[in-house]
């Protein structure tokens, strides 16, 4: 079975420093991994997938990833937090058929000015 | 593209009545997922469509719970009758084939 664990339920930084959002998934076949944040009231919003290619993936606002199989880990990261970057961010593995999502439990990103 | 239109935004209703929820996919999308997001429970997916079909609705709750997709391009999902531990922001996603799910904006219902 396939299942993702976002190792931190809470993560804070200071504006203008690195950000890294942990997760680590259990897969029995190679999966489609995705970041998606979400805003207060707001809905889910991609930040950027991984299918198999290019194991560091780049997303939007400056965020990327990278896939590492060996540790079978797949962190988010971004070099210079920003006040916008606050928000709840899901990682999310794939069923083997691709078509159902598995969220982790998210991590809430807090930026301090 | 508008995206993912989900109505009402907001709702909020009396123990025992019935609830629908509405969902317009993404043009052209042939997969449409439920989902419900609740802070105890997160993000669980109650069911989603295939071409107007359901294919899993294993995470639906309970029989007060439905869904329908009559075409492709609008979806409900009805709670009768509804109770207090429904409340909950509902999302509606649509993808193309098995790729990247779109999300809408989320139906909060309140139920008192």
């Amino acid at each position: 079975a396939q299942s993702v664990t976002q190792l931190d339920s809470h993560v804070s930084v200071s504006e203008g420093t690195p950000v890294l959002l942990r997760c680590n998934y259990s897969s029995s076949y190679s999966p489609s991994l995705f970041w998606y944040v979400q805003h207060p009231n707001k809905g889910l919003q991609l930040l950027l997938k991984y299918t198999s290619a290019a194991t560091l993936v780049k997303g939007i606002n400056g965020f990327e990833a990278e896939f590492k199989k060996s540790e079978t880990s797949f962190h988010l990261t971004k070099p210079s937090a920003h006040m916008s970057d606050a928000a709840e961010y899901f990682c999310v593995v794939t069923s083997v058929t691709g078509n159902q999502f598995y969220f982790g439990t998210g991590t809430s990103l807090t930026v301090i000015p | 593209d508008a995206g993912v239109i989900q109505s009402p935004r907001h709702e909020v209703t009396e123990m025992g009545q019935e609830v629908t929820l509405r969902c317009k996919p993404i043009s052209g999308h042939d997969y449409l997922f439920w989902y419900r997001q609740t802070m105890m429970r997160g993000l669980e997916l109650l069911i989603y469509f295939n071409n107007n079909v359901p294919i899993d609705d294993s995470g639906m709750p309970e029989d007060r719970f439905s869904a329908k997709m009559p075409n492709a391009s609008f979806s409900t999902l009805k709670i009768q009758p509804s109770e207090p531990r429904d409340s909950a922001v509902y999302f509606c996603a649509s993808s193309l084939f098995t790729d990247t799910q779109y999300f809408g904006p989320g139906t909060r219902l309140t139920v008192l």
